[in-house]
């Protein structure tokens, strides 16, 4: 069950640094990872993805790097600006007949001007 | 604008009565998704579509039923409503295997 309850972990950072969140994921057979921001009052809104036969996926200003041994993903958003400031889910894409999307524990991303 | 279109944005309701949430998509994705998110949390898949006609069941099934009559509708029963319903409900739809989902904007349920 989720660890996190009403106490997100919080990221806060200087506008203009790098940013860096992390996430475990739980099956070493998942071959598909998301990862989403959501706004307050919003739906997640997908930003990157990857898949199991990557290690590293670049888009604009973000990289998704997949550790498979550890089974770890990170988010790295580079130049981080306040429109940035949001919560973070990884998700995994279930192994069933259902390919659900099984989240993580978000993280909020707090940007400093 | 294609997407998901969820109604009502916002329901306080009564606890014993009855509420559908709704949902609908113009994208004609095969797969359809209710998901709950408690404050903090993830989001948790109460049940799924993966074609019109079949349903199946999340994580947190109970109190809540489902039907997929065509592809575009799934809406979403609450029998007689619990205040542990309360939560922002979300709907999404996927194109086909492991392709990214499509979120609605959600709506937040109030069960007293």
């Amino acid at each position: 069950g989720e660890s996190v309850g009403l106490h997100l972990p919080t990221l806060s950072v200087q506008e203009g640094d790098n940013s860096i969140i992390n996430c475990a994921y739980s099956n070493s057979a998942s071959d598909y990872f998301i990862w989403y921001k959501q706004e307050s009052g919003k739906g997640p809104q997908f930003i990157i993805d990857i898949r199991s036969n990557m290690d590293k996926r670049q888009g604009q200003r973000v990289t998704v790097l997949l550790n498979k041994t550890v089974k770890h993903l990170s988010l790295q958003i580079a130049a981080t600006q306040p429109g940035d400031s949001a919560v973070y889910f990884c998700a995994e894409i279930s192994m069933d007949s259902s390919y659900k999307l099984i989240f993580g524990s978000g993280t909020r991303l707090l940007v400093r001007p | 604008i294609a997407g998901i279109t969820q109604a009502p944005t916002s329901q306080i309701l009564a606890a014993g009565r009855r509420m559908t949430l709704r949902c609908t998509q113009d994208m004609r994705h095969n797969a359809m998704y209710w998901y709950r998110q408690d404050l903090g949390l993830g989001l948790r898949l109460i049940h799924y579509s993966n074609t019109a006609g079949t349903t199946g069941k999340g994580e947190v099934p109970d109190g809540y039923s489902v039907s997929r009559a065509n592809t575009d509708d799934f809406p979403l029963t609450l029998a007689s409503a619990v205040p542990s319903q309360t939560s922002v409900y979300f709907c999404a739809s996927r194109a086909g295997t492991g392709d990214g989902y499509t979120f609605g904007s959600g709506t937040r349920l109030t069960v007293v």
